[in-house]
């Protein structure tokens, strides 16, 4: 079993409409739970961290984890066309290996928002 | 603030030629750099840790003697990847930290380099 799972999508949405995005993990370690956008061939760039669980709101995104289910969620409302990227969840515990802490990544959801 | 530039972007080379990439951090000192790879459909696989000043170590399942890293200098990571092969085509993204003891989250990605290996 992977430590971080993530359905690949692809996953079409209409303008306006409520995006669930979710990965589940086994590793109950993690403390840190990110959520990355990709545009097509760029870096990926940091939306959303909660630490443990709990949710967490920054404008039109959501993020809950919820770690007794070993799972998380990005939630983006109204979506827009500019939205349409991979979305990568990661996940990282508490674990020091000489002051670094490794992010272990999920497969990536590619959504696309059209107009 | 915080951008992490890589050049090149794209490279295209030979099987058996070696390939150098780089890694920057433009405006802040990056104490630890991370090269990941990351093939079509796949996740980030981290490749490796380098910090400043010190040797570079490489997760389980990277050869170190094929893919050298060198962190020279607080704003700069380099990743040689030595005898190309067809197999080693991948997108290569590095992403660098300020400093130590900083959460995990706090590393800035670079927009990585596609290499292609004919």
């Amino acid at each position: 079993q992977k430590e971080v799972e993530q359905d690949p999508g692809p996953l079409s949405v209409p303008e306006g409409a409520i995006v669930s995005l979710n990965c589940t993990y086994s590793n109950s370690a993690f403390q840190y739970f990110m959520w990355y956008r990709q545009y097509s061939r760029k870096g990926p760039e940091l939306l959303m961290y909660t630490y443990s669980s709990g949710n967490k709101e920054d404008g039109r995104f959501t993020a809950q984890v919820d770690k007794s289910s070993k799972y998380i969620s990005l939630f983006i409302r109204d979506s827009q066309p500019s939205d349409s990227a991979t979305y990568l969840c990661a996940m990282s515990g508490t674990e020091h290996q000489g002051g670094s802490e490794k992010l272990v990544f999920g497969k990536g959801t590619k959504l696309t928002v059209n107009p | 603030g915080a951008v992490v530039s890589q050049h090149p972007s794209r490279v295209i080379c030979k099987s058996g030629t070696s390939v150098k990439i780089e890694c920057r951090s433009l405006d802040f000192q990056a104490t630890t750099m991370f090269w990941y790879r990351q093939f079509p459909k796949q996740s980030l696989m981290l490749m490796a840790t380098s910090n400043e000043g010190s040797k570079a170590t490489y997760e389980q399942g990277v050869e170190k003697d094929k893919f050298l890293i060198n962190h020279a200098s607080l704003t700069l990571s380099t990743l040689t990847v030595t005898s190309a092969h067809p197999e080693d085509s991948s997108f290569y993204i590095c992403s660098a930290r300020r400093g130590l003891n900083i959460l995990s989250y706090e590393q800035y990605f670079g927009p990585g380099t596609r290499l292609t290996v004919t």
